[in-house]
Parts: C-alpha cells; sequence; structure tokens
C-alpha cells in the first residue's frame, strides 16, 4: 500500500518568503507527526496531531510555525517570513494512534533550503 | 533536562563481526524504547520496540537490551553485511503512552567487505 508521503521533495527559498509544506499520512493513521532534521542533528520534534487536534504545539521554534490537519488525513506545515536557520529537512511521520508503543512511518522529507 | 545519546557517531566494522551500538539517557524513565534505522535522503524505517519489562528483544540478526539501571539499551547486529551501513537512531517516548518521541543523533554505521 501506499506510505506516507511529502510534497515538494525539495523547496528553495529566499529568506522572508513564507513556504508550506504537505504531508499525506497514511490512510486511516490517526496520529501525524512533524519532526525537522538539521545537517549533523538528530530529528527534533514540532508537533503532533491526533486527528484534526495538536495536543502539543511545544516543539513549534517560534510563532512564525504553525501546522494543520484537515479531515483527518493531510497536513500542512506553514513557515511564515522564512529565516535561515530554517534550512533542514522537515520530516512527517503517521502511526495508527497516538501511543508511543506503535511505531512510526515516516515520509522521505522536504528538503528546505532559505538563501 | 531529558537528554539521550549515542555513543558514537560513526561505527566502522568488518563484515561478518556483530556491531554494537549504544544509546544512553538521562533525566528520564522511559517505559520503552524504539530504534530505527535511517538511509541517506529518506526518512527514518522503524525496526524494533522494547519495553522497560523487556531485557531483550531479537528479530533476525538484530537484538536489543534495555537496562532500566544503567539507563541503556544496547542494539547488536550479528553477522553483519555492507547492506547493513546506515544510520540508526534511538527513540524514547515523552509523556507517557502519547506524546512525542525523543531522538538521540544517531550512530552511522559502516560496514566494509
Amino acid at each position: 500500500g501506499a506510505g506516507v508521503s511529502q510534497s515538494p521533495s525539495n523547496k528553495v527559498t529566499e529568506k522572508g518568503k513564507d513556504v508550506e509544506l504537505r504531508c499525506d499520512p497514511i490512510s486511516g493513521h490517526t496520529a501525524l507527526y512533524w519532526y525537522r532534521q538539521s545537517l549533523g542533528q538528530g530529528l527534533e520534534f514540532l508537533i503532533y496531531f491526533q486527528g484534526n487536534s495538536a495536543p502539543d504545539k511545544s516543539g513549534l521554534p517560534s510563532d512564525r510555525f504553525s501546522a494543520e490537519r484537515t479531515g483527518g488525513s493531510v497536513s500542512t506545515l506553514t513557515i511564515q517570513r522564512t529565516q535561515q536557520e530554517d534550512s533542514a529537512v522537515y520530516l512527517c511521520a503517521s502511526s495508527l494512534t497516538v501511543d508511543l508503543t506503535y511505531e512510526q512511518y515516516f515520509g522521505p522529507g522536504t528538503r528546505l533550503t532559505v538563501t | 533536562s531529558q537528554k539521550i545519546e549515542q555513543n558514537s557517531e560513526a561505527l566502522n566494522i568488518q563484515e561478518g563481526k556483530t556491531a554494537t551500538l549504544t544509546c544512553n539517557y538521562t533525566n528520564y524513565s522511559p517505559a520503552y524504547l524504539q530504534w530505527y534505522r535511517q538511509d541517506p535522503g529518506r526518512g527514518p524505517v522503524f525496526l524494533l520496540l522494547i519495553r522497560e519489562n523487556e531485557k531483550e528483544k531479537r528479530k533476525e540478526r538484530l537484538k536489543v537490551t534495555f537496562d532500566t539501571t544503567l539507563k541503556q539499551s544496547l542494539f547488536h547486529i550479528t553477522a553483519s553485511q555492507p547492506a547493513d551501513s546506515a544510520t540508526y537512531l534511538c527513540a524514547l517516548g515523552r509523556g507517557g503512552s502519547q506524546g512525542n518521541l525523543i531522538f538521540g543523533k544517531g550512530t552511522k554505521l559502516s560496514v566494509k567487505p
């Protein structure tokens, strides 16, 4: 079956522009997670969704970052007024439930470069 | 603050040998721990989960141990192959059974033929 997909795969944007990153989770998965991975760094948690609600937004680096999920499916991560330090690979994962004893299935990521 | 450390950034071993990767944590009492594999340019792939009441878990050539006293997990790949070359990440759950995973920075394993 289809796995987690993300689009675009690569995004180059100018500093100060807004960007939207999209994640299509595995059908039927109620939990959805956003992480980012900078060069040489581990995965940094950003936000997770249970259905359409986000119980924990504590990982979002600043108020320039926001995310939403509609219909319990697709999610978008929006970064406003991008800065060079936002450059990273943004990874999305989905899981059958928010129970962390279930494995997370990751997408291929979106590589964001802010020039 | 909570911290997860994987023993080394890189580990080089010869084909056929056993690779052992270490994950240590502090200021944390996880009920379980997960291990993932990540290949360049791809997202992590789940390998194994071990719970606090399980000392050891095996899957084919993989073995994971979990010592809550030492606050450490060991990940072993026996009879290693060049195809096992990848970055291996350990992750702990935060907030009980829900919430988010906290990942270590990973250990890059290279298996030479």
